[in-house]
C-alpha cells in the first residue's frame, strides 16, 4: 500500500463547477499537509499549506484535513478555464519523518468554458 | 522576485554520456532537494542536502550525484544517463530549522531530459 493514495483521474468540469479533489493517507506521524498545483511543462507550484486538522480558506480554494480518517481534500469554487492542471497532494511528518515530502500521482483537472 | 531557477529547462544527451543538470535559488533556504518526475507519476525524492550534509535516498541510483558548491547553487550529475533516466528533474528548496515547523518546499520549472 502506497503511503499516499490520489485518483489520477482526469476530471473534467465546466466552468463555475465546485471542484473536489481528494487524498488519503496511511502513515498517522503526518501532520503537514500541502496542495500543488502543477501546470503542465512547469514545475508544482505551492497552492496551500495546512498543519493538523481542520479548514483553511484562500480565496477560491479552501483545504480540509481529517485526520481521524487519514483524508485531505481541496475544494475549487467558481472553477476557472485557468484552474486546468494537474493537483499534487503533498504530505509530512515533520521531523519524525526527516522533514520528506510523501506526494500523490496528482489528478488532471479540466475546466472547459 | 526570489526563486528557484533551473537550467537548462531542456537537455538531450546520449545515452551514456554524462549530464550536468543545475539548480539556483535566491530564497536563501537551507535545504535543497533533487527529484525526478515521470509521466503522470508523482516526483521521487533522488537526494537532499541539508545545509552542506547530503542525504541519499535508498533507492537513488549511484549513476546519480549531486554537488552544492555554496547556498544558492546545487548540481545534478548523471554520470551515465540510460533510457529510464528520461524525465522531468525538479530542484525545490525550504527553509528548515530544528523544533520548528516542517516549511513547504518551493519547486523550479524542471529541466526535462531527453536521452537519445
Amino acid at each position: 500500500q502506497k503511503e499516499v493514495e490520489q485518483d489520477p483521474g482526469p476530471l473534467s468540469v465546466p466552468e463555475g463547477a465546485i471542484v473536489s479533489l481528494n487524498c488519503t493517507y496511511s502513515n498517522s506521524a503526518f501532520q503537514y499537509f500541502m496542495w500543488y498545483r502543477q501546470y503542465s511543462r512547469k514545475g508544482p507550484e505551492l497552492l496551500m499549506y495546512t498543519y493538523s486538522s481542520g479548514n483553511k480558506e484562500d480565496g477560491r480554494f479552501t483545504a480540509q484535513v481529517d485526520k481521524s480518517s487519514k483524508y485531505i481534500s481541496l475544494f475549487i469554487r467558481d472553477s476557472q478555464p485557468s484552474d486546468s492542471a494537474t493537483y499534487l497532494c503533498a504530505m509530512s511528518g515533520g521531523w519524525s519523518t526527516l522533514g520528506r515530502l510523501y506526494f500523490g500521482r496528482g489528478t488532471q483537472l479540466t475546466v472547459w468554458p | 522576485d526570489a526563486m528557484v531557477i533551473q537550467n537548462p529547462r531542456y537537455q538531450v544527451t546520449q545515452f551514456g554520456k554524462p549530464v550536468t543538470l543545475s539548480c539556483s535559488q535566491t530564497l536563501n533556504h537551507n535545504v535543497m532537494y533533487w527529484y525526478q518526475q515521470k509521466s503522470s507519476q508523482a516526483p521521487k525524492l533522488l537526494f537532499h542536502y541539508y545545509d552542506k550534509d547530503f542525504n541519499n535516498e535508498a533507492d537513488t541510483p549511484d549513476n546519480f550525484q549531486s554537488r552544492r558548491p555554496n547556498t544558492s547553487f546545487c548540481f545534478l550529475d548523471i554520470r551515465s544517463p540510460g533510457l529510464g533516466d528520461a524525465a522531468m528533474y525538479l530542484c525545490a528548496t525550504s527553509r528548515e530549522r530544528p523544533g520548528e515547523k516542517v516549511q513547504p518546499q518551493h519547486f523550479g520549472d524542471g529541466t526535462r531530459l531527453s536521452i537519445l
